[in-house]
C-alpha cells in the first residue's frame, strides 16, 4: 500500500472528453509532483508544486490542466487529449521541493486509454 | 545534469545477493546518488540515497566508490519480490532536486 493515493487506477476516454486525475496524501508533504510514463520507457516529469503554487511545467501541452485545491490534493484536468497521451500518470510527494536528500513518495498510478 | 549509465538487465537467482552498478562520472561534489524501483504495476518506490559515505538500510545497502564516480546498490538476499526496474538517479541543484529518471536496469529473480 502507498501513502499517495491516485484515482481512478484507469481511465477510458474519448478524444473529445474531459476527465480529472486526482491525487491525495496525508502525509504532510508541500511539494507535489505529476509524471507520464509511457510503456517500457521511464517515468517523465510534467509539473512541480511547491505550497499550492505551481512552481515547474516542463513545457506540458495545455490539454493538460494541473490544479492543486489544497496541500494534500492535487488533480490534472484532461481535455482534447490525443492518443499519443496514453501512458501511465504518476503522481508524487515530498517533504518540499529543492531537498536533495528527501525522498519522494509516489502512488500507484493511473493508466489512461485514449480512444 | 550530470548522468547515470547502468546495464539494461541483469539476472539474479532468489537468495544470492544481488549487485546493482552504476556509473555517474560527471558527478558534482553536492550531487546525491539515490535508488528507486519499480516493480510491475506500481509507481516507483524509494530505495535508499547517499551523498559520499555506504548506507545501510533495511531494504538494500549502498556502497558509493571513494572518488563518486560510481556506486553499487546491493541487495542481500534477492527475492521473487524484488524482480523490478531499478533506477539509480542524481539529485543536483541543477534540476532543482527533482528527479530525472533513465533508463534503470531491470532486474530478473529466478527461482
Amino acid at each position: 500500500d502507498t501513502e499517495v493515493t491516485q484515482t481512478p487506477k484507469h481511465l477510458v476516454m474519448g478524444m473529445t472528453n474531459k476527465k480529472s486525475l486526482k491525487c491525495e496524501q496525508h502525509m504532510g508533504h508541500r511539494a507535489m509532483y505529476w509524471y507520464k510514463q509511457k510503456a517500457k520507457k521511464p517515468p517523465e516529469l510534467m509539473f512541480v508544486y511547491s505550497y499550492e503554487k505551481l512552481s515547474i511545467n516542463e513545457s506540458v501541452p495545455s490539454r493538460f490542466s494541473p490544479e492543486c485545491p489544497n496541500s494534500s490534493l492535487l488533480n490534472l484536468h484532461l481535455h482534447a487529449l490525443q492518443p499519443e497521451d496514453s501512458a501511465l500518470y504518476l503522481c508524487a510527494s515530498s517533504h518540499r521541493t529543492g531537498s536533495m536528500n528527501q525522498p519522494q513518495h509516489f502512488g500507484d498510478g493511473t493508466r489512461l486509454s485514449i480512444l | 545534469d550530470a548522468k547515470t549509465t547502468q546495464p539494461n538487465s541483469m539476472e539474479s537467482n532468489e537468495e544470492e545477493p544481488v549487485h546493482l552498478p552504476c556509473n555517474h562520472s560527471t558527478i558534482s561534489g553536492t550531487d546525491y546518488i539515490h535508488w528507486y524501483r519499480q516493480l510491475p504495476s506500481q509507481g516507483p518506490e524509494y530505495v535508499i540515497h547517499g551523498l559520499t559515505s555506504n548506507v545501510n538500510n533495511r531494504m538494500a545497502s549502498l556502497a558509493i566508490a571513494e572518488d563518486r564516480k560510481s556506486s553499487t546498490l546491493i541487495l542481500h538476499r534477492a527475492t521473487l519480490r524484488d524482480a523490478a526496474v531499478y533506477y539509480c538517479i542524481l539529485r543536483s541543484g541543477g534540476s532543482q532536486g527533482n528527479l530525472i529518471f533513465g533508463k534503470g536496469t531491470k532486474l530478473s529473480v529466478k527461482p
